[in-house]
């Protein structure tokens, strides 16, 4: 099976950096995907790890390691518009390659 | 442009009655997926097609049915039998089983209430 954990809210402030942390159990770890879903949208891609490390996209950062079961999403230099939830999704070879989700992370950016 | 287009966006069931959630894609993408989110939960797997004429149950298939005669199209009908079909549909796609790299991506959602 796979179980997946997000904590469900964090609140930070415009210009700070924040990090949200994923932990996984799954029986075949296939890579970690982050992805950004604003109320009432679609989730939009925002990053992709397979192997352990740290992998940076501009404003954005996510870090891997296979061992602990862990990931986390680093945003830095907050905007209002990063006001959304994170999604972290764990493919599963063992489950037909499919995504497992977690519940989300509501991210509140305050002034 | 490329994308995901899901309708309607907001649809009413009444008791007894099926109803179908379009899901078109031209992105040439093989693989297609329906997702319910309820609020609180992660995103569930309710069906996914790797290719045209083949489709498998996902984790929450019950009360659902759903075709793929063709590469573009994956609708979904939640049929009477679903009890609780009050929830945020979303369909997605990807390249295929054979890039697991390759990320899901989503449409708009379509918003399922019961009258």
């Amino acid at each position: 099976g796979q179980n997946i954990d997000q904590p469900t809210e964090m609140t930070a402030t415009e210009g700070a950096i924040v990090q949200i942390n994923c932990t996984y159990q799954t029986s075949g770890f296939n890579g970690l995907f982050w992805y950004q879903q604003h109320a009432g949208e679609a989730p939009t891609f925002l990053s992709y790890n397979v192997l352990d490390g740290l992998e940076e996209k501009g404003r954005f950062s996510s870090f891997l390691s296979r061992s602990k079961g862990y990931s986390y999403l680093l945003l830095k230099e907050l905007q209002m518009k990063d006001s959304a939830s994170y999604l972290c999704a764990v493919r599963d070879w063992t489950g037909a390659n499919n995504l497992f989700f977690g519940t989300g992370t509501r991210l509140t950016v305050i002034p | 442009d490329g994308g995901i287009t899901q309708s309607p966006k907001y649809l009413f069931r009444k008791e007894g009655q099926n109803v179908t959630l379009s899901c078109e894609q031209n992105l040439n993408h093989d693989a297609m997926y329906w997702y319910r989110q309820d609020p609180g939960q992660g995103l569930r797997l309710i069906y996914y097609s790797q290719i045209v004429n083949d489709f498998q149950k996902g984790d929450i298939a019950e009360g659902y049915s759903v075709s793929r005669e063709k590469k573009e199209s994956f609708p979904l009908t939640v049929t009477s039998a679903q009890k609780n079909p009050t929830a945020f549909y979303l369909c997605a796609s990807s390249i295929g089983r054979e890039t697991p790299n390759q990320p899901q991506h989503f449409g708009d959602g379509t918003r399922l209430s019961i009258l």
